[in-house]
């Protein structure tokens, strides 16, 4: 079965500390990435995604993704980050060609002054 | 763009009760799904559309719910007989784009609504 896992459920850091937040997919086929934010108070948006090509990809306020195939993962990174960037984070993924969308559970990320 | 619309906001009713949400998408947008969320977990999915086809419903997902959308515009999501598990967030999400309009499948992504909160007592 199409599965997502982010086997962090919460982090804590301080400002200007990096960040990686891990994410694992179990699909049959070509896939498509995602990863979604939710800041306090606001819907879900998309931060970044993966289709194909470079396997790293930038997304915004500084964030950044990689796609590893061997590894079935797609961890999300920051090199320092910032109060504001306090929000839960879903990892997301689809099979190419389709648009049924699968999300992880979620990380809550809490970003300390 | 005025946003996906979810009405409404929160919804409080008794055990047995039947519910319904309405959800407007992006009007632009071909695509329409709904979620549900609870506390500590990720979206998970229940159904989604394209234009007025359901294409996709969730195993999981209980013959008490059901989905529509008549029209390909704005969809309704009703839960019969509710049960205290029922309670949760219900998201709406819509992507894509209407037919004859230039796009590329790479520029899709989901755009989320605020939910339906609902507490079934």
């Amino acid at each position: 079965a199409q599965s997502v896992s982010q086997h962090n459920h919460h982090v804590i850091l301080s400002e200007a500390a990096s960040l990686e937040l891990g994410c694992n997919y179990s699909y049959g086929g070509t896939v498509n990435l995602f990863w979604y934010v939710q800041y306090p108070g606001q819907h879900l948006q998309l931060l970044l995604k993966y289709f194909s090509g470079d396997p790293l990809v930038k997304g915004i306020k500084g964030f950044e993704a990689e796609f590893i195939k061997s590894k079935f993962s797609f961890n999300l990174r920051k090199p320092s980050v910032q109060w504001s960037d306090t929000a839960e984070y879903f990892c997301a993924a689809s099979n190419s060609g389709t648009y049924k969308y699968i999300f992880g559970t979620g990380t809550r990320l809490k970003v300390l002054a | 763009d005025t946003g996906v619309s979810q009405d409404p906001r929160h919804k409080i009713t008794k055990r047995g009760q039947n519910v319904t949400f309405r959800c407007d998408p992006i009007s632009e947008h071909n695509r329409l799904y709904w979620y549900r969320q609870t506390l500590g977990q990720g979206p998970e999915f229940l159904t989604y559309f394209q234009n007025e086809a359901q294409l996709e419903k969730s195993r999981l997902l209980s013959d008490r719910f059901s989905a529509e959308r008549p029209k390909g515009s704005f969809s309704t999501l009703e839960i019969q007989r509710t049960e205290q598990g029922d309670s949760a967030m219900y998201l709406c999400a819509s992507s894509g784009w209407k037919q004859g309009a230039p796009v590329k499948s790479t520029n899709e992504k989901l755009f989320f609504g605020s939910g339906t909160q609902l507490s079934v007592l």
